[in-house]
């Protein structure tokens, strides 16, 4: 799998966009990106997959490069309920062994 | 559509005693997957069933061990406990419908203390 680098840790302002990157130097050609959020003394959630340009739901937007080597979660106007650790994944869209990493933890303050 | 569920939420047992932790995913995912997360070492996969057959592997002891029933239900048991196995235990389902897909719900977790 291929391995991620992501900030430890990021601060912002209720109403703001968030953008986290995450750097994965040696992604593989069939590896996607995947995204997942956690609270405190809950599971992960999936928030977003992409393989190449730009995906978006209702949640957040992708933006991955056309090198792939890189890619930014963009969660627009953020609230304190945003505040959680995000994790950035990449490997076979298929692969059920997932390795996270030590993950974002984003504090969103009033 | 009921979400992961995970039994009990919470347990405590001694050192050297064995737990059997239990999931049942969502209805109509046939893959489960187990995961230990603890503060020091993060969330880290510990084995994925498929159709009552472990298909991956994490990097723990043989004291790890699971099993899947022909209704996806998964179990989990960590036999001989020791300190370091305090964690939440997170197990997670997924269609695995063949196509792509990385999608995993995770349920609540079951958070185990051993003392």
């Amino acid at each position: 799998l291929a391995k991620t680098t992501q900030p430890i840790s990021m601060d912002s302002y209720e109403g703001q966009e968030v953008n986290i990157t995450c750097s994965h130097n040696n992604i593989a050609t069939n590896d996607y990106i995947t995204w997942y959020q956690q609270f405190p003394s809950q599971g992960p959630r999936f928030i977003i997959q992409g393989y190449k340009t730009k995906v978006t739901n209702e949640v957040a937007s992708l933006f991955i490069p056309a090198d792939r080597k890189s890619s930014t979660l963009s969660l627009p106007r953020v609230s304190l309920s945003d505040t959680a650790v995000y994790y950035c994944l990449v490997g076979p869209s298929n692969d059920y062994k997932l390795s996270f990493g030590a993950g974002t933890t984003v504090t969103v303050r009033a | 559509k009921a979400g992961v569920t995970q039994t009990p939420r919470y347990l405590i047992k001694t050192r050297g005693q064995q737990v059997t932790l239990s999931c049942s995913p969502i209805s109509g995912h046939r893959s489960v997957s187990w995961y230990q997360q603890t503060p020091g070492q993060g969330l880290q996969f510990l084995f994925e069933y498929f159709s009552e057959t472990q298909r991956n592997k994490g990097n723990f002891p043989g004291r790890f061990s699971g099993r899947q029933f022909s209704n996806s239900r998964s179990e989990m048991n960590v036999s001989t406990l020791e300190l370091g196995d305090s964690a939440l235990y997170l197990c997670a389902s997924s269609l695995d419908s063949g196509g792509a897909t990385y999608e995993q719900y995770f349920g609540p977790g079951t958070r185990l203390t051993v003392t």
